[in-house]
């Protein structure tokens, strides 16, 4: 089975901390990504990556930076944070054998900024 | 852009049989995805199509048709653990990454 582990469940953080959220796989997938999740607004893709070292911005990437230096491992910093990246974040993994790309989320990390 | 709607909530009875519907939009369609997210966790892999027709899996069973932007997931004999949001996420080609509907909040009730 494929898993995805993230370093936390839940944080909080107060406006203007840096914050690290890390994301580990144990499937050698090439493909990494971080979601965040908030009602209404369905998944919405920050960042994602293809290979070590390599980065796509999404659709939301402002106020986000990755970092993916081994292949099993993608972080997500905030640098600053503010009240409106409260909300739940999800990693995802897929693999581009066999041709379909589905991917597997870890658990999440609820983020709250006060 | 791709645009995939999927209607918000709906609510069935245990036992029964409901369907739910996915419309998308795109060019280079390459696969369709359908997940289920229990409230506060993570969405889990359900299904794929990737051609037209039927894929069956236990109680799960997913219909794509490609010329009509169309799939449906249908689950049968409802049970009270499949109260959650399905959402379906469409992949085109060239592409490593998926977009998602919304989801369909589906509430079994006895």
């Amino acid at each position: 089975d494929v898993k995805v582990t993230q370093s936390s469940r839940y944080l909080v953080k107060r406006t203007g901390e840096k914050v690290f959220l890390e994301c580990v796989q144990d499937m050698d997938h090439e493909n990494m990504f971080w979601y965040r999740q908030d009602p209404g607004l369905g998944l919405r893709l920050i960042y994602f990556s293809y290979d070590v070292k390599m980065k796509e911005k999404g659709d939301i990437p402002e106020g986000y930076s990755v970092s993916r230096e081994k292949k099993e491992r993608f972080s997500l910093i905030l640098e600053s944070t503010s009240t409106n990246q409260t909300s739940m974040y999800l990693c995802a993994s897929s693999s581009i054998g066999q041709g379909r790309y589905e991917q597997y989320f870890g658990p999440g990390t609820r983020l709250t900024v006060t | 852009g791709q645009n995939i709607d999927q209607p918000t909530e709906m609510t069935a009875t245990e036992g029964a049989i409901v369907q739910i519907n996915c419309t998308y939009q795109t060019s280079g369609f390459n696969g369709l995805f359908w997940y289920q997210q229990h409230a506060g966790e993570a969405p889990t892999f359900l299904s794929y199509n990737v051609l037209d027709g039927l894929e069956e899996k236990g109680r799960f069973s997913s219909f794509l048709s490609r010329s009509k932007g169309y799939s449906y997931l249908l689950l049968k004999e409802l049970q009270m653990k499949d109260s959650a949001s399905y959402l379906c996420a469409v992949r085109t080609y060239g592409n490593n990454r998926l977009a998602f509907g919304k989801g369909n909040q589906v509430v079994v009730i006895p």
